[in-house]
């Protein structure tokens, strides 16, 4: 159980256009979903939490309009990197989380590659 | 401010036991301290999870001392197949009702035969 996936796992764009992100939790209901971005050799940085049918809470130096977060059922939250650029390429990681539920389940991640 | 160190590499060899330590001052007192596993290309995969004292599952044991200021993940007999890079998360006061998660700096683990 606890399983969350994300679509697509690999995705090249060309700069300047917009790329949309899938976290989905297939087995349970997640309330709170988070988002994470990973540079080379680098740790995960969370960028963004949601919670279902609110607003999502941005990083400080993260922005909000650039990296739009929709979270509107409790399987699906979705990431669009609007205007890619090559500094945007990077990993992109979910994780989600039940109501009442410490531990975060992570998806597989997503390779972006803006060229 | 909200920060975590953990060594960045260890080495060791096949059938011995691996300690790896975080260090994280400040962190929330009504959470978690939780660790995570790493391949490269993939998401984290949880491995275990403690308050305090110590926790062992069929796969680890973590070591959380009483001030909590650090953890310390303990794999009994390592593998050439759990080199990979070990994260801890911790939680900080987020300066309202929701904890701030972070992660640690990361450990990659080079396991040889």
């Amino acid at each position: 159980g606890a399983v969350v996936s994300q679509h697509p796992s690999r995705v090249i764009c060309k700069s300047g256009t917009s790329v949309k992100i899938e976290c989905r939790s297939l087995d349970f209901q997640a309330t709170t979903m988070f988002w994470y971005r990973q540079f080379p050799k680098q740790s995960l940085m969370l960028m963004a939490t949601s919670n279902e049918g609110s607003k999502a809470t941005y990083e400080q130096g993260v922005e909000k309009d650039k990296f739009l977060i929709n979270h509107a059922s409790l399987t699906l939250s979705t990431l669009t990197v609007t205007s890619a650029h090559p500094e945007d390429s990077s990993f992109y990681i979910c994780s989600a989380r039940s109501q009442g539920v410490r531990e975060q389940y992570f998806g597989p991640g997503t390779r972006l590659t803006v060229t | 401010l909200a920060k975590t160190t953990q060594p960045i590499s260890m080495d060791s060899y096949e059938g011995q036991e691996v300690n790896i330590t975080c260090s994280h001052n400040n962190i929330a007192t009504n959470d978690y301290i939780t660790w995570y596993q790493q391949f490269p290309s993939q998401g984290p995969r949880f491995i275990i999870q403690g308050y305090k004292t110590k926790v062992t599952n069929e796969v680890a044991s973590l070591f959380i001392p009483a001030d909590r200021k650090s953890s310390t993940l303990s794999l009994p007999r390592v593998s050439l197949s759990d080199t990979a890079v070990y994260y801890c998360l911790v939680a900080f006061l987020g300066g309202g009702a929701t904890n701030k998660l972070i992660f640690g700096t990361g450990t990659l683990l080079a396991v040889q035969p």
